[in-house]
Order: C-alpha cells, then sequence, then structure tokens
C-alpha cells in the first residue's frame, strides 16, 4: 500500500516556463513532507521541505504548497531551467521528521530548451 | 568535509556470495539509513539507526544485515546474495527532525 504517489512519471516542460509537480499522501499522521532531486548516477539532493502547520514554503525558483485537507503538496518551479532536469521524489514523515521518511516513486522533469 | 561516502560505487556478485557495503559520515549525525532504489519503485528502506549501537527494521529489510559500531558508519550485508538484490543502494544520514544527505550510491549486480 503506497502511503505516498507520484501519479506522474514524467513530465516535460518549455524552459522559462513553469514546473508542476505533484503528490499524494494517505496517512494522516505525516506532519513532514519534502522534496528530494536527483540526477542520473549521483544521490539525491535535499531542495525544499514544509511541515504542516504551514501551507507555503519557498526558497528562491521553489516553492512547495500544502493542502492537508485534500493530502495533497505540489512543487512549483518557476522558471524552469534545463538544469532543472531530475528525477524529483517526493517524502513525508509523521512524527516531524524523528522517523524514516517514505518516498514517492518520483517523477522525471524534463526542460527542454 | 566529505558528507556521506559509500564504498564500493559498483560490485558484482555471484548468487550466494557475500558482501558488505560501508557507509560514512562526517557531519556528527545521529540518524543513519540505507535505501535501495529499484526502477519504478522509489527508494524503499531497508535498515535504519537512530544512534551508535542502534538499528532498526524499514519497509524490506529481508536478506540484509546492519550494524551501527561507531557513530559515523553503517555497515549494510548481504549473507547470501540472491538476484532479486539487484539495485542501486544508497545510504543517507541526518540529524532528528531533519533532512537526509545521500551518499553517491552503490550499483550492485547479482548474477
Amino acid at each position: 500500500d503506497q502511503q505516498v504517489k507520484q501519479n506522474s512519471p514524467s513530465l516535460s516542460v518549455q524552459e522559462g516556463r513553469i514546473s508542476i509537480l505533484n503528490c499524494d499522501y494517505t496517512n494522516s499522521m505525516f506532519d513532514y513532507f519534502l522534496w528530494y532531486k536527483k540526477y542520473p548516477a549521483e544521490g539525491p539532493t535535499f531542495l525544499i521541505s514544509i511541515s504542516s502547520i504551514k501551507d507555503k514554503n519557498e526558497d528562491g525558483r521553489f516553492t512547495v504548497f500544502l493542502n492537508k485537507s485534500a493530502k495533497h503538496l505540489s512543487l512549483h518551479i518557476v522558471p524552469s531551467q534545463p538544469g532543472d532536469s531530475a528525477v524529483y521524489f517526493c517524502a513525508a514523515s509523521p512524527n516531524s521528521g524523528n522517523t524514516p521518511l517514505v518516498f514517492g516513486k518520483g517523477t522525471r522533469l524534463s526542460v527542454i530548451a | 568535509n566529505a558528507g556521506v561516502t559509500q564504498t564500493p560505487k559498483f560490485r558484482v556478485l555471484k548468487t550466494g556470495q557475500s558482501m558488505t557495503l560501508l557507509c560514512a559520515q562526517d557531519m556528527n549525525h545521529e540518524y543513519m539509513y540505507w535505501y535501495r532504489q529499484d526502477p519504478g519503485m522509489g527508494l524503499r528502506l531497508i535498515h535504519y539507526s537512530v544512534g551508535e549501537g542502534t538499528t532498526a527494521k524499514g519497509e524490506v529489510p529481508d536478506g540484509y544485515n546492519v550494524s551501527r559500531l561507531k557513530k559515523q558508519n553503517f555497515l549494510l550485508g548481504l549473507e547470501s546474495a540472491a538476484p532479486s538484490q539487484t539495485s542501486v543502494y544508497f545510504c543517507a544520514s541526518s540529524y532528528s527532525g531533519g533532512p537526509g544527505y545521500f551518499g553517491p550510491g552503490t550499483r550492485l549486480t547479482v548474477l
């Protein structure tokens, strides 16, 4: 039973436009959510996080939105750049991150110049 | 400051052979984790540790053992490798309640 779902395996976006990556979760105990970015042959790197007391967190071109009632979060990248092409993983944890993260299957983003 | 390092980077085993993967971190993190990544499966937790001398099972622990004798090291052992254990293995570490920092991965093939 998948607790964190990324239903789009892939996404293509033109350079300069907005990329929106979506993630749904089923466990209502999750209170800490993260996005990771992964390039081929490298380990995932932490991108941005949000706790359940917020509904939005921004860091430069990256914004994460959390809709607790819908158990849905999204990552917005504006503007998208070719270097953003990677696999993006959504992850969640109960207990403010003191319990290991549960990852989604990932979404491959391709930003086309 | 090397972050999280993994040894080896690549390995090919025959069915039934054993091996140990080493993870080391220099950030004084309490928490360490072993994940495996398979195509279309995302990252799945094998075992983790919340401090020196402690270990706990994750989502897919069968066929693996771990040890955390020193705070900076987390070892993952395969006693009798099987083709189903062909995967990319990632180690990660974190402060409690913080994001994980991942190593570069070990690509393991079991023939």
